[in-house]
């Protein structure tokens, strides 16, 4: 099992609709979450992180956890053709002493005027 | 300012050359990273480094090494160098090791012909 699962996509959706992007991740023990986004050619961007069960609200964006579930995912309201990107899920990963950040592999969302 | 810089931020080169890719950020922050981004967009890390503390990712080459003159800089040089290493190499920072978010640096195109 991949250690941050998503689908790659590409995921469309019209202008103005709410995009829905989902993460699942094998390791029960992760406590921190985040999503960046990523433009083509461009480096990753955080959008957000959310270390405790529930929703966290940015603006457009809403990040939801469920541990439980292993699983975290990012909604977008009112989608804009400028959202249209690569978003990526990563969860820290503890070895030994430390953490590291291990990414999904994405997906692509497009956003049709 | 640039928070975190990495040059060049392109390199061609040859099969068995050596190269090395510079990385600073002026953020403060006590952790720093080195991640490779292959041609199917999945972010790998490589390294991560806070300062006396070293975790290599398994499964690098020992042809790649990680060398950090002081916690603002994570250099990476590259010995022998292989069509596989072509890459999107991207440098980022943490404030510290564990729950921060990355900030990542605009990246370096490795081509190895």
């Amino acid at each position: 099992q991949k250690e941050v699962e998503q689908n790659s996509g590409p995921l469309s959706v019209p202008e103005g609709a709410i995009a829905s992007l989902n993460c699942t991740y094998s390791d029960r023990g992760s406590q921190s979450f985040f999503w960046y986004r990523q433009y083509s050619g461009k480096s990753p961007e955080l959008i957000m992180f959310i270390y405790s069960n529930g929703d966290k609200e940015d603006g457009r964006f809403t990040a939801q956890l469920n541990k439980a579930s292993q699983y975290v995912s990012l909604l977008i309201r009112d989608s804009q053709p400028s959202d249209s990107a690569t978003y990526l899920c990563a969860v820290i990963k503890y070895g030994g002493s430390q953490g590291n950040l291990i990414f999904g592999k994405g997906t692509k969302l497009s956003v049709k005027p | 300012d640039t928070a975190v810089s990495q040059t060049p931020k392109y390199l061609v080169t040859q099969m068995g050359n050596d190269k090395s890719i510079k990385c600073e950020q002026n953020l403060g922050h006590d952790t720093m990273y080195w991640y490779k981004q292959d041609s199917k967009k999945f972010l790998k890390i490589m390294f991560s480094y806070n300062n006396k503390e070293l975790i290599i990712n398994e499964t690098v080459p020992n042809r790649f090494s990680p060398k950090s003159p002081d916690k603002a800089h994570l250099n990476l040089h590259i010995n022998s160098l292989e069509l596989g290493d072509s890459a999107v190499y991207f440098c980022a920072s943490s404030r510290e090791w564990g729950n921060s978010p990355l900030h990542f640096g605009n990246g370096t195109r490795l081509t190895v012909t």
